[in-house]
């Protein structure tokens, strides 16, 4: 069966460093989204992306945050300069269209030092 | 905007035992409504979903979930708990299905007791 999968599956960089999470969508899906689970706390919307561009994005989504399709099949969350708050789960989704469900990849867990 | 609450962060029953899952929902358009499980260390998978179809939705593992409009509630349940089941569950709702965000609850933990 067709998954979502993400790399690294845990992450620790230094306060200040730059960050690329890597995830691949399921392949010819078009709608992509990043959420993020901080520890204890419930799963919130960053960013959704189709069609090349981003479509909407949540207040945590601040220009910290880039997303890229670089290549058609990688789907990437950059976080510039990594803050001690940006340390969570951060999971990707992929929709395949506008009646489908979204399909959950296992997350990359990020700590920020 | 939508919101999800769910009542109980954490809920604690005994192995055989009803599992009841509460989620309250708030959104000014008919919503399209989600119960997902996160086992430790692992992704969120769907258990089921309500589209508009059948108000008794029926999912993987015996978990069913029953829309009530009147209630604004999609509570989940399953008539006999397994230790299986250990796992925190997310309830969400989104306005369209699959093409947009969805708005999580604050997730509940359940426990199973042996």
């Amino acid at each position: 069966e067709p998954e979502v999968t993400q790399t690294p599956s845990h992450q620790v960089t230094q306060m200040g460093q730059e960050v690329i999470l890597r995830c691949v969508p399921i392949s010819n899906h078009l709608y992509f989204y990043w959420y993020r689970q901080i520890l204890g706390q419930k799963v919130e919307f960053l960013v959704s992306f189709y069609n090349n561009e981003i479509s909407e994005k949540s207040e945590i989504f601040d220009d910290q945050f880039s997303v890229e399709r670089p290549d058609g099949s990688n789907f990437t969350l950059k976080i510039r300069s990594t803050k001690l708050e940006d340390s969570a789960m951060y999971f990707c989704a992929s929709v395949g269209g506008a009646t489908d469900t979204q399909y959950f990849g296992p997350g990359t867990r990020l700590t920020v030092l | 905007a939508q919101s999800v609450t769910q009542l109980g962060s954490h809920v604690s029953v005994s192995e055989g035992a009803l599992v009841l899952l509460r989620c309250n929902y708030s959104s000014s358009v008919p919503p399209y409504l989600f119960w997902y499980v996160q086992y430790p260390n692992q992704g969120l998978q769907l258990l089921l979903k309500y589209t508009s179809a059948a108000t008794l939705v029926k999912g993987i593992n015996g978990f069913e979930a029953e829309f009530k409009k009147s209630e604004t509630s999609f509570h989940l349940t399953k008539p006999s708990a397994h230790m299986s089941d250990a796992a925190e569950y997310f309830c969400a709702v989104s306005l369209i299905q699959g093409a947009q965000k969805l708005v999580f609850g604050q997730g509940t933990r359940l426990t199973i007791n042996p």
